[in-house]
């Protein structure tokens, strides 16, 4: 079936730095892919994504790119602040069931 | 424009009790999926809901059900509960995106409904 693997959280980092959380998915075909963020005590809210092989999403300073070769969709932001400081879940469209991963919690200390 | 509300936020149960939850879409969107999301966990698709029927499912038992109204709000039942059904509930909204029913399309989340099984 299909599946979606984060890696393990939580990921620490000060205040302007580089950050790079991975996720990789298997899925039959090509999936539409996301990430979205949660904020402690709220919802999902979409953060960026990619329809297709190559497309490159981006919002608010983050980035992925969709790859088809390593079946990756690596969320990057250049210097990150403390208000990014939250859980991020990957996702894949699949087939006919979306499915996310377990989630990579973000702390950025000042 | 309202995104999609759910009710309540927070309720607490006791074991073999039954619960209602409420979702009302986001103004536009005519698809209600609803997801599991256990503590530390991504949330599980429990199913989805189309032109008032359910149109896929999760891996979740029969004492999970839903039903979909005309105005496309949505409920979620789960009956006959148990400690480990506490969790917080997303629904989500979407447009049907006419692909054969393929989740390729975006979701709109609501804040989701809290529940605790004592």
């Amino acid at each position: 079936g299909n599946s979606v693997t984060q890696m393990e959280g939580p990921v620490t980092l000060s205040e302007e730095a580089f950050l790079t959380i991975n996720c990789t998915y298997t899925a039959t075909g090509y999936p539409s892919l996301f990430w979205y963020v949660q904020y402690p005590g709220e919802g999902l809210q979409l953060l960026l994504k990619a329809t297709k092989a190559d497309d490159k999403g981006s919002n608010k300073g983050f980035e992925a790119t969709y790859r088809k070769e390593t079946t990756s969709f690596h969320l990057e932001k250049g210097s990150v602040q403390v208000s990014d400081s939250a859980v991020y879940f990957c996702r894949s469209g699949g087939s006919y069931i979306p499915t996310f991963g377990r989630g990579t919690s973000l702390i950025v200390h000042p | 424009d309202a995104g999609v509300t759910q009710s309540p936020t927070h309720l607490i149960k006791t074991r073999g009790q039954q619960v209602t939850l409420r979702c009302s879409p986001k103004s536009g969107h005519d698809t209600v999926s609803w997801y599991q999301q256990a503590l530390g966990q991504g949330p599980q698709f429990i199913f989805q809901y189309y032109e008032e029927e359910e149109r896929q499912r999760g891996n979740f038992p029969d004492r999970f059900s839903g039903h979909q109204f005309p105005n496309y709000s949505s409920e979620l039942n789960v009956n006959a509960l148990l400690l480990g059904d506490s969790a917080l509930y997303l629904c989500a909204s979407s447009f049907y995106s006419g692909t054969g029913g393929k989740n390729t399309g975006e979701l709109f989340f609501g804040e989701g409904s809290r529940l605790t099984v004592l």
